[in-house]
């Protein structure tokens, strides 16, 4: 069975601190990734998603970036933090695009001050 | 702007009566539509899923109805059950689009479903 895990679970950061998020999913082998972002009352919106080790497409632009270390690995980080990031982080993955369906991760929720 | 609205925050249905969710979206290059449900504090789930080359999908007591013309589809859920209370999530999207989105699922901003007893 396919397990998707993130870490850490929730983190309290401030304004302008390093971060960085990750998510492994294990018992399947390359698999699509994607990372989500939902601020408080927000809409779940598409940040990056990845098809490959190595390859990462950025949809939306928050001054986050992405990364494929693995496989089976997702990366999400920032060098500095703005209040705009506070919120709810799901990794999520597919067995193959969009149009199939997605796994998600059991999320981080990130508080900047 | 936003891609796939709600419009409806929320609903509130009998048990075994019908509930119905709307979701409208604005890109025509969307060819595929999604349900997914959220119980509070648990990720989202896919329910059910429809590519653009059917307008209905059935299955069990769900049902997906899509009008391409009017950009909107819907999910019917007959016989509701006080378990099937939930907020539910529209998403919508197209692999390959052009302008270097590439491969991106937009949802809605979710609806609650209260299925009262």
């Amino acid at each position: 069975a396919q397990t998707i895990h993130q870490w850490p679970v929730a983190e309290i950061k401030a304004v302008g601190s390093p971060l960085s998020l990750g998510c492994t999913i294990k018992g399947k082998s390359s698999p699509n990734l994607y990372w989500y972002w939902q601020a408080t009352g927000g809409t779940l919106q598409q940040l990056f998603y990845s098809i490959t080790v190595g390859q990462v497409e950025s949809v939306v632009q928050l001054n986050l970036s992405a990364s494929r270390p693995k496989d089976d690995q997702f990366i999400l980080s920032t060098e500095k933090l703005l209040l705009s990031h506070s919120g709810f982080y799901l990794c999520a993955w597919s067995l193959t695009g969009v149009r199939d369906t997605q796994y998600f991760g059991p999320g981080t929720r990130l508080l900047v001050l | 702007g936003q891609q796939v609205k709600q419009s409806s925050p929320s609903l509130t249905v009998q048990e075994g009566g019908i509930s119905i969710l709307n979701c409208d979206y604005e890109n025509d290059m969307f060819d595929y539509f999604a349900w997914y449900k959220k119980y509070p504090d648990n990720s989202p789930t896919l329910l059910i899923s429809v590519r653009s080359n059917v307008d209905k999908r059935e299955d069990g007591r769900l049902t997906v109805f899509l009008n391409k013309s009017g950009k909107h589809f819907s999910l019917h859920i007959t016989a509701s059950q006080p378990e099937d209370t939930a907020v539910y999530l529209c998403a919508a999207g197209a692999a390959n689009m052009q302008q270097g989105t590439g491969s991106k699922l937009s949802f809605g901003k979710g609806a609650k479903l209260t299925v009262s007893p």
